[in-house]
Order: structure tokens, then sequence, then C-alpha cells
């Protein structure tokens, strides 16, 4: 069955020092990838997407995620936090067919210390 | 651009009852979706339309749950009769037709409580 996983719950980092996200799926053959920001009370905003290609994609707010095919990985980074990027993240997978049915890890929680 | 719009924002019914949630895609998205977001999980997914027909239900709770989408536009979603655990965010969704280049786009979700 298909999976995502996230494996840490709450992450905490100083403003100003990188991130890294960490984000497995398990799938048959490599999925599409994605990586959602969700504010206190908002919906879901998309920071960046992988379909095929480069395997480091470029997203917004200065964010970025490389996809690891021998790893079933796609991690996503920022090199400087801003308090502003405190919020929940998540990664989800969709399957290269026409359904495009978005099955999503159960988030990372970003906290930002002044 | 507008977004997907969603009402009510916030929802408490007590256990038995029914609630309806409507959604507004945006404008020319052929695909609509609704998510359940409990919390502390990750969004699910209810259904998917394709203009006015179910592509994907195979998640929605059918004894309880219904959606609809009657002129492929705007949608609801009903829950009758709750239980507790139907607490959550019920999110709407919507794209162009599902291919590599299309975003999916999510409005701020319809918070329920049921007590």
């Amino acid at each position: 069955a298909q999976s995502v996983t996230q494996p840490d719950i709450h992450i905490t980092v100083s403003e100003g020092a990188s991130l890294e996200l960490r984000c497995n799926y398990s799938y048959g053959a490599t999925p599409y990838l994605f990586w959602y920001v969700q504010s206190p009370g908002q919906g879901l905003q998309l920071l960046l997407k992988y379909f095929s290609g480069d395997t480091l994609v470029q997203g917004i707010k200065g964010f970025e995620a490389e996809f690891k095919r021998s790893q079933s990985s796609f991690n996503l980074r920022k090199p400087s936090v801003h308090w502003s990027d405190a919020a929940e993240y998540f990664c989800a997978v969709a399957p290269m067919d026409s359904s495009y049915k978005l099955i999503f890890g159960s988030g990372t929680r970003l906290l930002v210390r002044p | 651009e507008a977004g997907v719009a969603q009402s009510p924002r916030y929802k408490i019914i007590e256990k038995r009852q029914s609630v309806a949630f409507w959604c507004n895609p945006i404008s020319g998205h052929a695909t609509l979706y609704w998510y359940q977001q409990i919390l502390g999980q990750g969004p699910k997914l209810l259904i998917q339309f394709q203009n006015n027909g179910v592509v994907d239900d195979s998640q929605l709770p059918k004894d309880r749950f219904s959606a609809e989408r009657l002129k492929g536009v705007d949608s609801t979603l009903k829950i009758q009769p709750a239980k507790l655990e139907d607490s959550a965010v019920y999110l709407c969704a919507s794209s162009l037709v599902p291919s590599s280049g299309n975003t999916i786009y999510f409005g701020e979700g319809s918070w329920l409580t049921v007590v």
C-alpha cells in the first residue's frame, strides 16, 4: 500500500538556522511528490512539487527539496528559517496516472525560536 | 484570482445531527476534491469529482457521508448522522484536469466539532 512517513512530529529551530524536514514514501513506482504548508487556521499551500527531471526542486519562500530515488525520500530544506515559517508541513505523493489522488504524511510541526 | 471558497468555516453540532458543507472551486477547475483532516493527521481524500461525475469515493463512509456536484461547479458534502469521530477539518480543493502540470489548490477548510 502507498504510504508517506514524516518521522518528526515536531521540530524546533532558531531563527536564521537551517532546516531539513524528512519525508519517506512507499510506492510501487516513482510517484509525483509534493510539499505543502499549513499555517494555523489556514488551508494548504503548495511549496513545491517534483514530477521528473532535476532531482533538486526549488519552491516558494526559499524552500527546496531533493528527490533521492535510492532512499525513497523527498526531504525539504531551507538555508535560513524566518519566524514566519512556523507552521505545519505536509509531504504528499500522488500516482502517475490520471487520478491525481494525493496521499499525505502526518505532518511535521515547525517551531521557530527567536 | 479567487481561491477555493468554503462555508461555513466553523460548525459545532451534537452527535446524530446533520451538517452540510459547501465548496465553490476556482473558476474553470474541472476537478474537485473533498479531504478530511483529523487533528494531528494529514488530510485524507474522501471523494474526487471530475466535472459532475465521481472519480473516486472509495474512502467515503457512504452510510453517513454524501457529496454531490450537480452542475459541475460547486459542491456540497453532507454528514448525517454525525458521530464524535467525524470531528475534523473538511478541506475542499480543486484543479484543472489532473495532469503533471496542474496544481491542486485548497480552501481554508470547514472545522467541524461533534459533541
